[in-house]
This record gives structure tokens, sequence and C-alpha cells, in this order.
């Protein structure tokens, strides 16, 4: 089955503890990015990649890192969680950037 | 910077009512992407328009971009309680492809029979 898997799905986690949410898609798709989602801020791009080893700043990139050293995975890393990073993610994918994306589950995050 | 505006971003109507939501962007793109949202749940396409004058259908909604007026329209015709849901408008931010996507506060739908 065509899916984006993020794992985890939920995380309580403190402030400055870095932590790795990994996102894995097995469409052989070239383009992923990473979202959060706020209330009354609707979704924000954080990080884009356009194909491996090839990422870009979205909106939001400030306190995040990401890495694109395989096709099929493109984790979200927090080095040192903040309490304003607490929100919920959303990885995506598609075929190329002028595709429709596929979503992941989501991965709510708090930070403490 | 691109704004992407969704009008209106609250609606509650009555099974049966037709509706159109809004989309404004403030820079030119040729592409515009609709998803949708359930209540706790991650977002799934509805529609990608492509060129100006794009207009596409999928059962009750109906999607529609004017690229000279920085404009897309999402129809809802006879509405049913299924379609309940927040829908999301979204342009690439560099008006072309080049994968900064903005996406439009959302439309809160909520169908009332």
């Amino acid at each position: 089955e065509a899916q984006v898997t993020q794992n985890p799905r939920y995380l309580i986690t403190v402030t400055g503890k870095k932590l790795t949410v990994t996102c894995s898609q097995n469409m052989n798709h070239e383009y992923m990015s990473w979202y959060r989602q706020d209330p009354g801020l609707g979704l924000r791009q954080i990080y884009y990649s356009m194909n491996v080893e090839v990422t870009d700043k979205g909106d939001v990139p400030e306190g995040y890192k990401v890495s694109r050293k395989e096709k099929r995975n493109f984790p979200l890393i927090l080095e040192s969680p903040s309490p304003n990073q607490t929100s919920l993610y959303f990885c995506a994918s598609s075929l190329g950037q002028m595709n429709i994306q596929y979503f992941g589950a989501g991965t709510r995050l708090s930070v403490l | 910077e691109l704004k992407v505006e969704q009008n209106p971003l609250f609606l509650s109507m009555q099974e049966g009512k037709n509706y159109t939501i809004y989309c404004n962007y403030s820079t030119t793109s040729d592409r515009l992407y609709w998803y949708r949202q359930d209540p706790g749940k991650s977002l799934e396409s509805l529609f990608v328009l492509l060129s100006n004058g794009a207009v596409k259908q999928e059962g009750r909604l109906m999607a529609s971009l004017d690229t000279k007026a920085r404009l897309s329209t999402l129809h809802i015709t006879a509405a049913v309680h299924d379609l309940s849901a927040t829908y999301f408008c979204v342009v690439d931010g560099h008006g072309g492809s080049q994968g900064n996507l903005i996406f439009g506060k959302g439309t809160k739908l909520s169908v009332k029979p």
C-alpha cells in the first residue's frame, strides 16, 4: 500500500532534549516536505526537498533541521526543542513538486 | 511575500444548499491545489488546477482557477453532512514550481441537517 509513514505519532518531551521525527514513503517520490499545523495559523512549511541531498527552507525553518540521504526518508530533527515548537507536524511527499502531495498521519509533539 | 487568503474561514451550511469558498493569492502562480482535512485526521488532495481557466469537478465539489484575478473558487453543490471538513487552498510560494508551498488558513465547513 502506498503511504507516508511518520513516527512517532505522539511525543511528549522536555525543553532542550534532542528529538527526531521520522518520515518514510514507499512511492519513490522525489519531493518531500515537512509542515507544522497550529490553531488559527493553518499549515506552514518548515523544510522541503526536491530530491536526494537537496533541501530548502520553507517559511518557518528556525529550530529545525532535515536531511535527505535516501529518497524514501526525510527525518525532521529538533536539536533543542522549545515549547513554541509544540505543534502537529505533517510530512508529505509527491512525485514532483507540481504534483499532489500525500500526507502522513501526523505527529503531535508537546514540548514542556 | 506570497499571501493566500481564504474566505470565509468558517462556514455553517444547511444540507442541500450551495455555497462557494474563495481563495485569493497575492502573486503570480500557474497552479493551485485544494486539500481537505477531516477533524483529527490528515490531509487529502482534492484538486490540482494547472492553468488559467482550469475547472475540475468531483461529486458535489467544483474548483476553478483564474490566474489573472489570482482567484480560485471551490463551489459546493447541494451540501451533505459528509462534506463537513476543513478545506485548504495551496499555492506555490515562488509563483512557479519551486516547491515552497503556502497554505491558506483553511475554511472550516460544517453542514447541518
